[in-house]
């Protein structure tokens, strides 16, 4: 069974940094392009980035350019979102996903002081 | 960026009637089109891929069909779980960039 769990969502202050992980299994994580996908409250799906099978190629929406970075670690089966410069509009549940296939449950990010 | 449109913003059908609902790419898209059903508190859940290709355990009466910038969701025979909020989702601009609808709320008539 696929499973993609997120952890290291919670409440930071502006400005703050924070580091979410994703742990995969039941699938080949090695050869899948993953993304984060966020949604904030009440709204709908954004895609925030993705990352190649290998970690050799990223992109990201304009609106986290410059102050989010996607890596990961093949050999733990894990996907990372490094995220600085928090701001009160990044405050949304972060998903992990492997698309369009499958999804996390999502890890909720509050940004307030 | 790949621009994608969702029509009605909000639907209300009754149970056991068809729900037809429309998404529209601001350019070709092929057949590289994902349809997810999300309910409250729920991560998405997958329905369709590739325009028109059921996911795994998806029930018949979901059904997807279009090419190129239209497409529509078809829901035959509406149960009372079906009522949701539906979003499609390129993956053809790849690999720069993935963009969703804005989403279709459908509710119970």
């Amino acid at each position: 069974e696929v499973q993609l769990v997120e952890s290291g969502g919670g409440l930071v202050q502006p400005g703050g940094s924070l580091r979410l992980s994703c742990a995969a299994s039941g699938f080949t994580f090695s050869t899948y392009w993953m993304h984060w996908v966020r949604q904030a409250p009440g709204k709908g799906l954004v895609w925030v980035s993705h990352i190649h099978s290998d970690g050799s190629s990223t992109n990201y929406a304009d609106s986290v350019k410059g102050r989010f970075t996607i890596s990961r670690d093949n050999a733990k089966n894990t996907l990372y979102l490094q995220m600085n410069s928090l701001r009160a509009e990044d405050t949304a549940v972060y998903y992990c996903a492997n698309l369009p296939y499958a999804w996390g449950r999502g890890t909720l990010v509050t940004v307030s002081s | 960026e790949i621009v994608m449109t969702q029509s009605p913003a909000t639907l209300s059908v009754s149970p056991g009637e068809r729900a037809t609902l429309s998404c529209r790419a601001s350019q070709s898209v092929s057949s590289n089109l994902a349809w997810y059903q999300q309910k409250p508190g729920q991560a998405p859940r997958l329905l369709i891929y590739g325009a028109s290709t059921r996911a795994t355990g998806i029930p018949a009466r979901f059904s997807g069909s279009g090419s190129g910038t239209e497409f529509t969701l078809t829901i035959s025979s509406l149960q009372s779980e079906d009522f949701a909020v539906y979003y499609c989702q390129q993956y053809n601009d790849w690999p720069p960039e993935i963009t969703f609808g804005q989403g279709t709320r459908l509710e119970i008539k």
